[in-house]
């Protein structure tokens, strides 16, 4: 158990749907991120939140978004949900970002999203 | 992040080591070479991390070669739970802020065979 919560586990909606995934971090850490893992794309990189505020994008269509709440659980947005939007999608959390190393993030379970 | 190479995938004997390499020829002098495991869909999970040093923890020891091109993480006693696909990253060690995501590749799927 990382410490790292997710909800829901499964999610099965229609095409043209929005949904809302949530994310617990673990108990003091301040960053979290967003993953996504399809069969043909692999995990990649959405968008990572620190504090409150979005500090890095990666590959986030515009139909996505998140935002990271005042007691640091973050939710990730997906609207306008297409057949190709059917993926896990996994959040991550680290202790922030100071300078040196470069913090391990700690992976929740992920959402299994399937659009119909 | 520099670009890592590794093989698309592994067998071990369990009970054998598993060494898994990875080529990162292009990493600089502030980044740090970091393994991760997937287990079948779970979330990946930390195995641990270097920079130019040997290092050891309870799961793996991780040796990095001296000019720092490539890298080996060593599973010492491979059992069937570590059949999972196994990412090799590198990162820079400062990131104001822009580069804390990590950069997954394909991995090596490893399998521990009874």
């Amino acid at each position: 158990d990382s410490g790292v919560t997710q909800t829901p586990k499964h999610l099965i909606t229609a095409t043209g749907q929005r949904v809302t995934l949530r994310c617990s971090p673990r108990s003091g850490d301040l960053s979290v991120y967003w993953y996504q893992q399809s069969l043909d794309q692999g995990l990649q990189f959405l968008i990572q939140y620190y504090n409150g505020e979005e500090r890095a994008k990666g590959n986030i269509l515009e139909r996505f978004s998140a935002q990271q709440f005042p007691d640091l659980h973050s939710e990730l947005n997906l609207s306008s949900l297409e057949l190709g939007d059917s993926a896990l999608y996994f959040c991550a959390s680290s202790v922030g970002l100071a300078g040196g190393p470069p913090y391990e993030q700690f992976f929740g379970p992920g959402t299994r999203l399937t659009v119909l | 992040d520099a670009k890592t190479t590794q093989p698309t995938s592994m067998d071990c004997a369990e009970g054998r080591a598993a060494n898994l390499p990875c080529n990162h020829s292009t990493i600089s002098g502030n980044e740090y070479v970091y393994w991760y495991r997937q287990i079948h869909s779970q979330g990946p999970q930390y195995i641990i991390h270097g920079l130019k040093n040997n290092e050891t923890n309870e799961m793996a020891s991780l040796i990095i070669t001296e000019d720092r091109k490539s890298s080996t993480l060593i599973l010492p006693h491979a059992t069937l739970r570590d059949t999972a696909v196994y990412y090799c990253i590198v990162r820079v060690a400062d990131y104001g802020g822009s580069q804390g995501n990590l950069i997954f590749g394909k991995g090596t799927k490893l399998s521990v065979k009874p």
